[in-house]
């Protein structure tokens, strides 16, 4: 079946450095890859929505310009998170989904650990 | 780390029958397993959830089980009608990781 991947992870940083977050889509075109972001012990919450070749749709209360995304192409899409800060250390998962319909299946990453020190 | 296993794929019932959708994980260590229902063209919405300490919860139609010895969950919709048809993912929380997620059964509900 469908495979969604994310690299790395796991990643620590120092406080005030970026890090990049990579979603790929193994056997299949993403039209759209979604980013959402897990509190501890919480539900998910979507932080934006990636569509190749524009811009990406950032759900309220989430800073595009310290959230960076990037849909580069149908089977990856990048989360930047710039000059990270403690707060910023979440689980970050992303999911995918072939095809331009609703009706299109989406797979959701391993997800990534971000821990900021 | 965690591998959760969702089956099945596709189910479809008939209205007013019961739908059982079954998930197994691999790491003991987990202990929060949430259910997320995905509507046509919306983003998932977590509808129940289950903590290691019970082994079985109810909400309506709705319920979910835990077999910890056995490292599965199934979720459980009795009478089902049409606006449950939808994708639904199990997820098990566990350790210092996130939530890892099943692939998702697409359930169809027949008039």
């Amino acid at each position: 079946g469908a495979v969604v991947s994310q690299h790395p992870s796991r990643v620590i940083c120092k406080s005030g450095t970026s890090v990049k977050i990579e979603c790929r889509s193994l056997d299949f075109q993403a039209t759209t890859m979604f980013w959402y972001r897990q509190f501890p012990k919480k539900s998910l919450m979507l932080m934006a929505t990636s569509n190749e070749g524009s811009k990406a749709t950032y759900e309220q209360g989430v800073e595009k310009d310290k959230f960076l995304i990037n849909h580069a192409s149908l089977t990856l899409s990048t989360l930047t998170v710039t000059s990270a800060h403690p707060e910023d250390s979440s689980f970050y998962i992303c999911s995918a989904r072939g095809g331009t319909s609703g009706r299109s299946r989406e797979y959701f990453g391993p997800g990534t650990r971000l821990t900021v020190t | 780390g965690e591998n959760v296993e969702q089956h099945p794929s596709t189910l479809s019932v008939q209205e007013g029958d019961s739908a059982v959708i079954k998930c197994t994980y691999s790491d003991s260590a987990s202990n929060y397993f949430p259910w997320y229902k995905q509507e046509l063209g919306k983003r998932p919405q977590l509808i129940i959830d289950i903590r290691s300490n019970v082994g079985e919860k109810k909400d309506q139609r709705i319920a979910v089980t835990l077999n910890k010895t056995a490292k599965h969950f199934s979720l459980h919709i009795t009478e089902t009608q049409p606006e449950d048809s939808a994708v639904y993912f199990c997820a098990a929380l566990g350790g210092a990781d996130g939530l890892t997620f099943g692939k998702g059964t697409h359930l169809i509900i027949q008039p």
